[in-house]
């Protein structure tokens, strides 16, 4: 069974553009969650989303925004970039609540913004 | 507020000998604990996990680790250290609505020769 995917691997874009970050998760897992890692910050949940509902948000302002498909494929964009912006950010998925699953990992975008 | 504390931000750790990174957390009930391991470049790879039972889990790679409700900690451990256990170490919770996951701030294994 292949693994969450993350498209691109490697993004670079300069203050004020906005960016959209794709994500596959495992064929049958419903549930799909993002975080963001930064070397200061660690690793901080960005949201999550479940049947294409939104069911949990992090602490992160609004220019951050998600999406999930009906076939659970997710999407998130981030507008009006910042330096502060530049990080790994990391899909997850799962079958449904964390609380009897295991959310598995995406190998990353690693967004650069100059 | 949930959390998860590692207190060793790097450690390091002679090949062959063996090892024991630190992970405390803070919930109130009984808390799902997670190991993650994030190689250089990489995304995070589960270890082992813990959701309810025996309070000893062992994992993949020869990892293991032990849940202690009385001092709040998830310890991971193994008895001998291999080069390419050289990696990133986090700890985790699940938060109270099941939904997202709480890390520590993870810990630096280094392996000397």
């Amino acid at each position: 069974k292949a693994g969450v995917t993350q498209t691109p691997r490697y993004l670079i874009k300069t203050r004020g553009q906005q960016v959209t970050l794709s994500c596959s998760p495992i064929s049958g897992h419903r549930s799909v969650s993002w975080y963001q890692q930064t070397p200061g910050q660690g690793l901080q949940f960005l949201f999550e989303y479940f049947s294409e509902t939104q069911r949990n948000k992090g602490n992160f302002p609004g220019r951050f925004s998600g999406r999930q498909f009906s076939n659970s494929r997710s999407e998130m964009n981030v507008s009006t970039l910042e330096l502060g912006d530049s990080a790994l950010y990391l899909c997850a998925s799962s079958l449904s609540d964390l609380g009897s699953e295991t959310q598995y990992f995406g190998p990353g975008t690693r967004l650069l913004v100059l | 507020a949930q959390s998860v504390t590692q207190p060793d931000i790097h450690i390091t750790v002679s090949e062959g000998a063996s090892l024991e990174l630190r992970c405390n957390y803070s919930y109130g009930a009984t808390p799902y604990l997670f190991w993650y391991v994030q190689s250089p470049g990489q995304g995070l790879q589960l270890l082992l996990k813990y959701f309810s039972g025996d309070t000893l889990v062992q994992g993949i790679k020869g990892f293991e680790a032990e849940f202690k409700r009385s001092q709040s900690s998830f310890n991971l451990r193994k008895p001998s250290v291999h080069w390419s256990d050289a990696a990133e170490y986090f700890c985790a919770v699940v938060n109270q609505a099941g939904t997202a996951l709480i890390f520590g701030k993870g810990t630096t294994l280094s392996v000397s020769s």
